[in-house]
């Protein structure tokens, strides 16, 4: 059975501080992984990681994938409230020629404190 | 340019009624995706469908119908609506090409069965 599982589920950390989720995975036939992130509403794509060592960065954001280790993390640097959400991790199952699946993890619910 | 649209927005049910959630997206995506989102349990992939004509099930498809007749929509059928079917419900779609720039997600639909 395809699994997707982040950590912690819940974090709570003050403005300024450096956090950083984990997501780790053990599907069949992995595409990609992918990061979201969810405030009030819909899940917002912030990165898609194919290759393992090569870092995706975006601004404070950066994430990183381990396809040996079967692990993503995503870092956030100098937090601010407007990070408080649920950070999403999926991985994208390849079916024949392209990927058209998704699997999500539970999600890490961050909350900055001022 | 709308992105992915889905109607209503909420909606209470009681036990045994019937109802479909509509999604309509203006990107000309192959694949379009339902999920359902519940606290501690992240998304989970209800059905999909890589094209017109074509659809496939995924992790929870018990006790939903869907279709697709044309690229633009992908309508999710409740046939006789459970507590159990309370959630919030969204779709998703992605080019061609599959994941290669993240799925862009719908606004969601609270759902409520009573």
């Amino acid at each position: 059975e395809d699994k997707v599982v982040q950590s912690p589920l819940s974090l709570v950390v003050h403005e300024g501080d450096t956090v950083t989720l984990n997501c780790s995975y053990e599907v069949t036939n992995f595409r990609s992984l992918l990061w979201y992130k969810q405030e009030k509403k819909a899940p917002t794509f912030l990165f898609m990681l194919t290759s393992s060592g090569i870092e995706k960065k975006s601004g404070r954001l950066s994430s990183i994938l381990d396809k040996k280790e079967l692990f993503s993390i995503l870092n956030i640097t100098a937090t601010q409230t407007g990070d408080s959400a649920i950070y999403l991790c999926a991985v994208g199952l390849r079916r024949g020629g392209a990927t058209n699946k998704l699997i999500f993890g539970t999600g890490t619910l961050l909350a900055v404190q001022p | 340019n709308a992105g992915v649209t889905q109607t209503p927005k909420f909606q209470v049910l009681k036990t045994g009624q019937s109802m479909t959630l509509q999604c309509a997206q203006d990107m000309n995506h192959e694949y379009m995706s339902w999920y359902r989102q519940d606290p501690g349990m992240g998304l989970r992939l209800i059905h999909y469908s890589v094209g017109a004509g074509i659809t496939d099930q995924g992790e929870v498809p018990n006790g939903y119908n869907v279709s697709r007749s044309t690229t633009e929509d992908f309508p999710l059928r409740l046939l006789s609506a459970a507590p159990s079917q309370t959630s919030v419900y969204f779709c998703a779609s992605s080019q061609t090409s599959g994941t290669i720039h993240g799925y862009t997600f719908g606004s969601g639909t609270r759902l409520t069965v009573v």
